[in-house]
C-alpha cells in the first residue's frame, strides 16, 4: 500500500538490547495504528496499537509512539528475546475500518 | 476461544482449476476480511464483508475472483480458473467493529 512504507525490511538485534522498528503513512486520515507480529507458517497476532489522540502506549517490553505532525510510528521492544524473532507489520486504520499494512520488517534476535 | 478457522491450510493445484478457499470468523464478529500476502505486495486487502455484505472489494484483482459470505459464520474466496500468479498466502480476518482485525493461519495456494 502507498500510504504506507515500512522501510527496512529487517533488523538484527543482540538479545537483552532494544529493538525499534518505523513506519511512515501519507493518508491524514488514519486514526488508529496497530503493530502485529507474524510468526512462519502461522497468521499475523494483533501486538500493541495506539489511537490519533495518543502519542504513547506501554504494554510492558513494547512501546509504540505515534509522531502526527510527521507521520511516523514507530515500536520499541526492550529488552528484546530471542521469542521476538518474528516479521512485524505496522497497520494503519482509517474510518472505514480497513486496515492498511506496512511490507513487514524481520526481526531477528541474537542470543 | 476459538479462533478464525480457514480451511485448507495448504492447497497444490493445477492451473485452470478451480480453488475455494474457506473461512468460519469469530462467533460475534460482524466483519470479514479476505486477504493476500506474497513477497511482491505484501499483505493486500482483497474484500471487506459487514453484516454478510460486500462492502469494498476493491482489492479483487480480476474477475477470477470472487467471495461470497452467505451467514455469519463462514465466507469463501474462490478462484475460477487458478493461475501460478495466485500462489500465495490467503488470510482471512474477523473483527467485531472494534479497533482490532484478527487473523486466521492462513491458506496457502501453489498452482502450478
Amino acid at each position: 500500500d502507498q500510504q504506507v512504507k515500512q522501510n527496512s525490511p529487517s533488523l538484527s538485534v543482540q538479545e537483552g538490547r532494544i529493538s525499534i522498528l518505523n513506519c511512515d503513512y501519507t493518508n491524514s486520515m488514519f486514526d488508529y495504528f496497530l503493530w502485529y507480529k507474524k510468526y512462519p507458517a502461522e497468521g499475523p497476532t494483533f501486538l500493541i496499537s495506539i489511537s490519533s489522540i495518543k502519542d504513547k502506549n506501554e504494554d510492558g517490553r513494547f512501546t509504540v509512539f505515534l509522531n502526527k505532525s510527521a507521520k511516523h510510528l514507530s515500536l520499541h521492544i526492550v529488552p528484546s528475546q530471542p521469542g521476538d524473532s518474528a516479521v512485524y507489520f505496522c497497520a494503519f486504520r482509517s474510518n472505514d475500518y480497513k486496515l492498511s499494512f506496512g511490507a513487514g520488517t524481520t526481526v531477528t534476535v541474537r542470543a | 476461544d476459538a479462533g478464525v478457522i480457514q480451511s485448507p491450510r495448504h492447497e497444490v493445484t493445477e492451473m485452470g482449476q478451480e480453488v475455494t478457499l474457506r473461512c468460519k470468523p469469530i462467533s460475534g464478529h460482524n466483519s470479514l476480511f479476505w486477504y493476500r500476502q506474497t513477497m511482491m505486495r505484501g499483505l493486500e486487502l482483497l474484500i471487506y464483508f459487514n453484516n454478510n455484505v460486500p462492502i469494498d472489494d476493491s482489492g479483487m484483482p480480476e474477475d477470477r475472483f470472487s467471495a461470497k459470505m452467505p451467514n455469519a459464520s463462514f465466507s469463501t474466496l474462490k478462484i475460477q480458473p487458478s493461475e501460478p500468479r495466485d500462489s500465495a498466502v490467503y488470510f482471512c480476518a474477523s473483527s467485531d467493529t472494534g479497533n482490532t482485525i484478527y487473523f486466521g493461519e492462513g491458506s496457502w495456494l501453489t498452482v502450478v
